[in-house]
C-alpha cells in the first residue's frame, strides 16, 4: 500500500532563519507531488506541484521554494522566512495508473509558526 | 478562473440525523471531483473520489453524487456520529487546470451527542 510521510510535524523559527520541509511517498512510482499551505481561517492554497524528478511548477510567487531530488521526495524551503510564512503546510500525491486514478491523498501536515 | 463553492459554511446536527453537504462548481468540464475530511490540526483524509464519467460511489455511511451538467456534487452522510465532526473539502480537477485541484473552502460539521 502506498503511504506518505512529512517531517518535522512542527517548528518555531524566528524571521530570517532558512525552512526545510521533508516528504516523501512509499509503494508508488511517478507520482505527481503537491505541496500546499493552508494558513488560519483561509482555505488550501496550492503552492508548487510537480510530475517528475527536477520538474517543478510555482503557483504563487513567493519566499519559497520546492526540489524534487529523487521520484518520491519533494522538499520545500526558503533561505529567509518571512512571517506571512507561518501556516500549516500539506504534502500531497496522487497517480494516474489505473488503482485510484487521480485520488489525492495528503500527508500528515507540518505546523511553522515563524516568530 | 475556475471556483469551487461549498454550503453550508457551518452545520450543528444532533446525532443520528442524516445530512446533506453541498458543492457547486463553475465548469461542468471536469476530470474528477473528490470529498476530503479534515480534523483539526491534521492532514485531510480522501472520503470519495467520482471520475467524470460515474453518477455516484459510495463508502458505508458516505454516498456522493455528482451532477456535472448542473455543476453540483452532494456528499450524504447517513445516521451522523459525534465522530463525523469535521471539516469536509470538495476539490475539483478541471481540464482546465490539468494536474491541479480547486478546493472549495469546507463546511464545518459539529454532530452532538
Amino acid at each position: 500500500s502506498q503511504t506518505i510521510h512529512q517531517w518535522p510535524a512542527t517548528l518555531v523559527q524566528p524571521v530570517g532563519s532558512p525552512l526545510s520541509l521533508e516528504c516523501t511517498v512509499e509503494g508508488t512510482s511517478n507520482p505527481n507531488l503537491y505541496w500546499y499551505r493552508q494558513a488560519a481561517g483561509r482555505g488550501l492554497q496550492l503552492l508548487f506541484y510537480s510530475v517528475g524528478i527536477g520538474q517543478i511548477s510555482s503557483e504563487v510567487p513567493q519566499n519559497l521554494s520546492a526540489s524534487r531530488p529523487q521520484d518520491r521526495q519533494f522538499i520545500l524551503s526558503s533561505k529567509k522566512l518571512l512571517l506571512s510564512d507561518s501556516g500549516f503546510y500539506l504534502c500531497a500525491w496522487s497517480s494516474f495508473r489505473a488503482k485510484n486514478f487521480g485520488e489525492l491523498f495528503f500527508g500528515e501536515g507540518s505546523r511553522l509558526t515563524v516568530l | 478562473k475556475q471556483e469551487v463553492t461549498q454550503i453550508p459554511a457551518a452545520l450543528s446536527v444532533p446525532e443520528g440525523e442524516n445530512l446533506v453537504l453541498n458543492c457547486s462548481f463553475t465548469d461542468s468540464a471536469i476530470y474528477n471531483l473528490q470529498w476530503f475530511r479534515q480534523d483539526p490540526g491534521k492532514g485531510l483524509t480522501s472520503l470519495l473520489l467520482i471520475q467524470s464519467s460515474q453518477r455516484e460511489q459510495t463508502s458505508g455511511r458516505l454516498n456522493a453524487s455528482l451532477d456535472k451538467s448542473s455543476g453540483r456534487s452532494t456528499l450524504y452522510i447517513a445516521a451522523s456520529q459525534p465522530g463525523d465532526s469535521a471539516t469536509y473539502l470538495c476539490a475539483v480537477r478541471f481540464m482546465e487546470y490539468g494536474n491541479k485541484l480547486v478546493f472549495g473552502a469546507g463546511t464545518i460539521l459539529r454532530v452532538k451527542s
